[in-house]
């Protein structure tokens, strides 16, 4: 079975300021998917930045960037000039590459941008 | 607009009673799911469906059952609600393994059992 570690329940950072949010996964697959959602306070959970296992390159998606550290079996968020409304519980989920495409959650960690 | 909606967004309701959630998505997608989540915790996987006929339990296991006689639809129905039952419960829909593999979310309902 997969398991999806966030280490960090909260977390806290100035408007403007770069923040990394820590996943680690546990999985025997080697054709896998990595995901951080994010769901706002009582908004819905939405896409932020998705990565192959099989492609080498870091996903980024604009101010989101992820290192993915496949040996260590590792997948941080990057947050660069971070702004209000990036206030929000964060989750790292993986994904199988083949049959139901079920996600795999972490804790999730609550991040506060402060203005 | 392609998009996926449920309802109600909040009930309460009494213990014994037996309830539905709505889910509807407008995006054609084969696969569907449920995810129950308590108040800031992680997502945990009830059901989910590859299409129409189709539905299978997940990892985490519930009272609650779930039907799927349309693409577009995904109900999930509590026979008699208890209050372990309250949470909130997350629809999301996905595409094909091969594409793009992001599963979309509902607003989901958050469910209070007296």
């Amino acid at each position: 079975a997969q398991t999806v570690t966030q280490s960090q329940p909260e977390m806290s950072v100035q408007e403007a300021e770069t923040v990394t949010l820590s996943c680690t996964y546990d999985t025997s697959e080697s054709n896998y998917y990595l995901f951080w959602y994010k769901q706002p306070p009582s908004r819905q959970m939405i896409l932020v930045i998705r990565q192959e296992a099989y492609k080498q390159q870091n996903a980024t998606e604009n101010r989101f960037s992820v290192n993915f550290q496949k040996a260590a079996k590792s997948f941080s968020l990057k947050i660069s000039d971070s702004q209000l409304g990036d206030t929000a519980m964060y989750f790292c989920a993986f994904m199988k590459g083949w049959g139901a495409q079920k996600l795999v959650f972490g804790q999730g960690t609550r991040l506060t941008i402060n203005p | 607009e392609a998009d996926i909606y449920q309802t109600p967004r909040y009930l309460v309701i009494g213990t014994g009673k037996k309830i539905t959630l709505e889910c509807s998505q407008t995006m054609g997608h084969d696969k569907m799911y449920w995810y129950q989540q308590d108040p800031g915790m992680e997502l945990h996987l009830i059901h989910y469906s590859y299409g129409v006929n189709s539905t299978e339990k997940g990892d985490l296991s519930s009272e609650s059952t779930v039907s799927r006689i349309r693409t577009e639809h995904f109900p999930l129905t509590l026979e008699s609600a208890r209050p372990s039952h309250t949470s909130q419960y997350l629809c999301a829909s996905g595409q094909e393994a091969g594409a793009r593999n992001e599963q979309f979310f509902g607003p989901g309902t958050r469910l209070t059992v007296l």
